[in-house]
């Protein structure tokens, strides 16, 4: 079964903090694990992606880090800011899918408390 | 470029109405895709499209249905409206295994 599972739902922290979300895999077929952010009356935004040749990524203050023999991977948001606040999606797709399908987590609300 | 335009951004239906989300591209994309985001949780593929003239289905398409004669544009249509299709519709497009661009989404009620 191709899931994704996202936790936690919601994170709250203060600003400068560091909120690490997760998310696990079960079909190792997957091959590119994107993170996507979403603002609030907006469509989903890419905000940084990796593949499974790399333990670790990082752009800006955003960092992927990925974990294959746990098929798990997770975000970390350096130094985080009030307008980071957002919900944010992992997702996953496999070179095997034609259609360059993305198999979405459900989602974690982040609030960056001033 | 606009990149992904969906139209409308709102709309309120009867049960048992139909209607169409429009979606257009203008970034040459190969590959368009419909999602729905039900309030607090992720996206669920709809139905897909490979190129002009293909079709697929996702993985909730039950009361939908799509067409592709362009590349440019992928409508979703809605037959008899049921509350459970209550949600906000995604069109996203993509030329690669890389990034999926998204719309702005279309908030439907049915009531």
């Amino acid at each position: 079964q191709q899931q994704v599972k996202q936790s936690p739902q919601s994170l709250i922290v203060q600003k400068g903090g560091i909120p690490i979300i997760n998310c696990a895999y079960e079909n190792t077929a997957f091959d590119y694990f994107p993170w996507y952010q979403q603002f609030p009356g907006k469509g989903p935004a890419l905000l940084i992606a990796i593949r499974p040749d790399v333990s670790e990524k990082k752009e800006g203050r955003f960092t992927i880090s990925f974990n294959k023999s746990a098929k798990q991977f997770s975000l970390h948001i350096m130094d985080s800011q009030p307008g980071d606040s957002a919900t944010y999606f992992c997702a996953a797709s496999s070179f095997r899918n034609a259609g360059n399908m993305l198999t979405f987590g459900g989602g974690t609300r982040l609030m960056v408390k001033p | 470029n606009a990149g992904v335009t969906q139209t409308p951004k709102f709309r309120i239906l009867k049960i048992g109405q139909s209607m169409t989300l429009q979606c257009t591209q203008d970034m040459n994309h190969n590959y368009m895709y419909w999602y729905r985001q039900d309030p607090g949780m992720g996206l669920k593929l709809i139905y897909y499209s490979v190129g002009a003239g293909i079709t697929d289905k996702g993985e909730v398409p039950n009361g939908y249905n799509v067409s592709r004669s362009t590349t440019e544009d992928f409508p979703l249509r809605l037959e008899l409206a049921a509350p459970s299709q209550t949600s906000v519709y995604f069109c996203a497009s993509s030329n690669n295994r890389a990034e999926q661009y998204f719309g702005p989404g279309t908030r439907l009620t049915v009531t």
